[in-house]
């Protein structure tokens, strides 16, 4: 199966930093690379598919980026509201594997 | 709209099987565009897929979970349904049904938490 490596499990910052998520992919999963944001109590939310399309309503700070094993999760300038876990997930084989998660705290 | 909703018993005994449902409105659940899966998270941790199934019937497991799974589809009903057998204490979680799209990315219904216990 696909592992995906998700890095760093957790960080603090503050609201208007830049910050920047990374999976890495076992092997080549082309561009099949999915961002979701998870709040306590909620399902996961789609940010970003095939690793760089933002999904309908989710706003342009969260950009995605790269593609064989190497992504990215970019949030420009953090907002309150964007405190949470964030999981990376591949699609490139039927049989989905996710990253290990990684919670944004306020700094 | 696409709707994706799960329904299923909230408790389940320990050794005794896990059945859940879910229920797709506002598509079809017999494109071929499509698959269709399960993921759980047990409270506190990370996400786990359990098993996908097409409309013709072809399902993928888990390998952990293999043994004790089986999802099925009733494209009458526009339905696929999860069962998971000898439950214990470690499969009580959020489960999520979600659709598969290669395109523009996977769609999750909302959950429901499972608990086993006696």
């Amino acid at each position: 199966d696909i592992q995906m490596t998700q890095s760093p499990s957790s960080l603090s910052a503050s609201v208007g930093d830049r910050v920047t998520i990374t999976c890495r992919a076992s092997q080549s999963i082309s561009s099949y690379l999915n961002w979701y944001q998870q709040k306590p109590g909620k399902a996961p939310k789609l940010l970003i598919y095939a690793a760089s399309s933002l999904q309908s309503g989710v706003p342009s700070r969260f950009s995605g980026s790269g593609s064989g094993t190497d992504f990215t999760l970019t949030i420009s300038s953090l907002q309150p509201e964007d405190f949470a876990t964030y999981y990376c997930q591949q699609s490139y084989s039927i049989e989905w594997t996710f990253g290990q998660g990684t919670k944004v705290e306020i700094k | 709209q696409l709707q994706l909703q799960e329904s299923g018993p909230g408790l389940v005994k320990p050794s005794e099987t896990l059945s859940l449902t879910c229920t797709v409105s506002g598509g079809s659940i017999s494109s071929s565009s499509y698959y269709w899966g399960w993921i759980r998270q047990p409270p506190g941790k990370g996400l786990e897929w359990i098993g996908s199934i097409y409309y013709s019937g072809s399902t993928y497991y888990n390998p952990s979970l293999k043994s004790r799974v089986t999802i099925s589809v009733d494209t009458s009903k526009n339905q696929f349904s999860l069962k998971l057998s000898s439950v214990t204490a470690a499969d009580t979680a959020v489960y999520y049904c979600a659709r598969g799209d290669p395109l523009t990315g996977p769609y999750w219904g909302q959950g429901t938490l499972v608990t086993v216990s006696s």
